[in-house]
């Protein structure tokens, strides 16, 4: 199985800070269609999940521009340009190259 | 406007079974991929199970030979018969849509199934 691997695990940020949250695989995600299927998702508190970011770099309809992922092979990014306070939440990677596995997801709060 | 609810979750007890549903609305049911997802209290996702447009089927190797996906279009319904439960199948489980050439785009509101005597 391939191994999602985030950092950090916790993320302190001031309000209108940047952010970023990393994302790293056991193996290239690139498949044999040369797309690479890697998507970020926000899990606020008591809330589903919500998909940001597909296909490493394609913000999803509605997604604020302050988020943006970027990355290749087994590297991946997810950054926030200036956190808000309905930023907080868990943030997750997932991969959907080699089945589907998720990362262990970063809990971001206001400092 | 997509909708997917689920519905079915509760209290088991080791050994039982439950049967999840999920209710689509707003797209043509039929001509996507659906999945389930699963959340652990506290921890993070996992996935479970998927069901393509075509009913090709596959499960996460720790539902294998106890859960069974099903999908009925003319309903717009999913579903997962869970047999042989756990107490590590305790989980807020989600009904997920895959989009097209992409995954999980839209996720219902999750339906919590607890196992325990």
């Amino acid at each position: 199985d391939v191994v999602m691997t985030q950092s950090p695990l916790s993320l302190p940020v001031t309000l209108g800070q940047p952010a970023s949250i990393s994302c790293r695989s056991s193996q290239s995600l690139v498949y044999s269609d040369g797309d690479t299927y890697l998507n970020w998702f926000q899990q606020r508190p008591g809330q589903s999940p919500r998909r940001l970011i597909y296909k490493v770099s394609n913000r999803d309809s509605g997604v604020p521009d302050r988020f943006s992922g970027s990355g290749s092979g087994t590297d991946f990014t997810l950054k926030i340009s200036r956190v808000e306070a309905e930023d907080v939440g868990v943030y997750y990677c997932m991969q959907g190259t080699h089945w589907i596995t998720f990362g262990q997801g970063t809990r971001l709060e206001i400092k | 406007e997509v909708q997917l609810v689920e519905s079915g979750g509760g209290l088991v007890q080791p050994g039982g079974s439950l049967r999840l549903s999920c209710a689509a609305s707003g797209f043509t049911f039929s001509s996507y991929t659906m999945n389930w997802i699963r959340q652990a209290p506290g921890k993070g996702l996992e996935w479970v199970s998927t069901i393509s447009s075509r009913s090709n089927i596959y499960y996460a190797d720790s539902v294998k030979g106890r859960f069974t996906i099903s999908r009925d279009n003319a309903e717009n319904s999913l579903y997962l018969q869970m047999n042989s439960l756990r107490a590590e199948d305790t989980a807020v489980y989600y009904c997920v849509r895959d989009a097209v050439g992409s995954h999980f785009d839209y996720w219902g509101q999750g339906t919590l199934v607890a196992v325990s005597s």
